[in-house]
This record gives C-alpha cells, structure tokens and sequence, in this order.
C-alpha cells in the first residue's frame, strides 16, 4: 500500500533555530498537508498544499509541494518554545478524494 | 462548543468487553471520519460517513470493529470484544465540505482507550 515516509523522527533543537522536515512518497499525491498535534489534543491544520511546486507561507512557517507530486517539506523559522509538538504530513493520492495517508510524524522538542 | 467533542476522554476496559466511543462534530459538518492512532504512529483510517451515510468502512480492523451516524450528525465507534491490540487513540474528524474536499479536518480530542 501507500506509504510515507517522514523525517527526522524527532529534532531537538535551540530557541531561536530554524527547522526543517520532509516527507517523501511512493506514488503521487495530489494535495499535500502538514499538522501539528500536542499532547492530549488532536491534529490542528498547518498548511495545505494543492498544487506541485506550490510554496505556501503561514506565519513562521513555509511548506512546499514538490515538483515531483511525491516530496513536501516543512520549514519552521526561529522556533519558539510554542513550536513544540508533532508535526505529521498526510497526502491525498489522485484515486481518492477524502482518504488521508499520514506520515509517522516529526516530533520537536526545543532544549532549554 | 464550536470544535469536535469526543468522549470518554479515556477509557480502560477489561479484555473481551465492548466499547462505545461517542463523537459529536462540528454543526452542519457533512463529512465524519474515525481514525486510530497507536502510539508514535500517525492516524490510521478507519471509516468515513457523509451525512449517515458509511460511504468507506475499509479501514475499520475486524467485524469487531461498528461505527454508526444514524441522524448524519453524532457517531459512535463500537469495539465488541476488545483485545489488547485494540489499544489507542481514537480520533475523530469532521469537514464541511463533501464534494470538492480541501483536506481540512477538525479533529477531536480523541478518546485513549487501554485494554487490559
């Protein structure tokens, strides 16, 4: 079956630093989206992303949908203690139009 | 409340007893969707309604597994006969969109359930 393929499992980083993530596919996507989960909480939605080579900006945030339709990452700038958490990616395949496959997760833990 | 209500919270139960896990969405949301999420794992789909209707029920586990929406508003996941791998979180999702869906799920809370 599809597959994703998420990393870094998780990142320990500064205050302040800029972060990155990516997700890799085995089949073309044709909506890309990034989440963000906190303890206890469900999936809150970052970013969506709809077409290839799209490069879509929230906040502090920027994701791109890859050019290829089986790539996206997730930038996050100047990270701040707030930005802890899991950030999952998650992809809608081109044969479906609500099924969701979601990647494993990137978890963010920001070092004091 | 304006989010997606999910209970219990959390929920212990004996293996081989049965389980009810309650999810009331959004208002006016036409999408309702179940997911599992083990433990450092992403979500796993279960099934998906549109209004009462259970358009995709291939993600649910076992026949053990039952979800329902009989009034295309409030749904309930029903586990009969839990066993230990049964063990997770439960999400909910709900969307308003049906045709033309832009991805955008409101989740829950989710409902952790432990089987002993």
């Amino acid at each position: 079956g599809q597959q994703l393929n998420q990393s870094p499992q998780s990142m320990f980083i500064q205050e302040g630093e800029d972060v990155s993530m990516n997700c890799t596919s085995s089949s073309i996507f044709n909506t890309w989206l990034w989440y963000k989960q906190d303890p206890g909480e469900g999936p809150v939605l970052l970013i969506a992303l709809y077409k290839a080579g799209e490069l879509t900006s929230n906040g502090r945030l920027t994701a791109q949908f890859g050019i290829t339709r089986k790539d996206s990452f997730l930038n996050i700038s100047a990270s701040i203690p707030s930005d802890v958490g899991i950030y999952f990616c998650a992809g809608q395949a081109s044969d479906s139009n609500y099924q969701l496959i979601w990647g494993a997760g990137t978890k963010l833990i920001i070092k004091p | 409340g304006a989010g997606v209500s999910q209970s219990p919270r959390y929920k212990v139960a004996k293996r081989g007893q049965d389980v009810a896990l309650r999810c009331d969405p959004i208002s006016g949301h036409v999408s309702l969707f179940w997911y599992q999420q083990a433990l450092g794992q992403g979500p796993e789909f279960l099934t998906y309604f549109q209004n009462e209707a259970q358009l995709d029920k291939s993600g649910l586990p076992s026949d053990r597994f039952f979800a329902e929406r009989p009034e295309g508003s409030v749904s309930t996941l029903k586990i009969q006969r839990t066993q230990q791998e049964d063990s997770a979180v439960y999400l909910c999702a709900s969307s308003l969109a049906s045709a033309g869906w832009t991805g955008e799920l409101f989740f829950g809370e989710g409902s952790r359930l432990t089987v002993l």
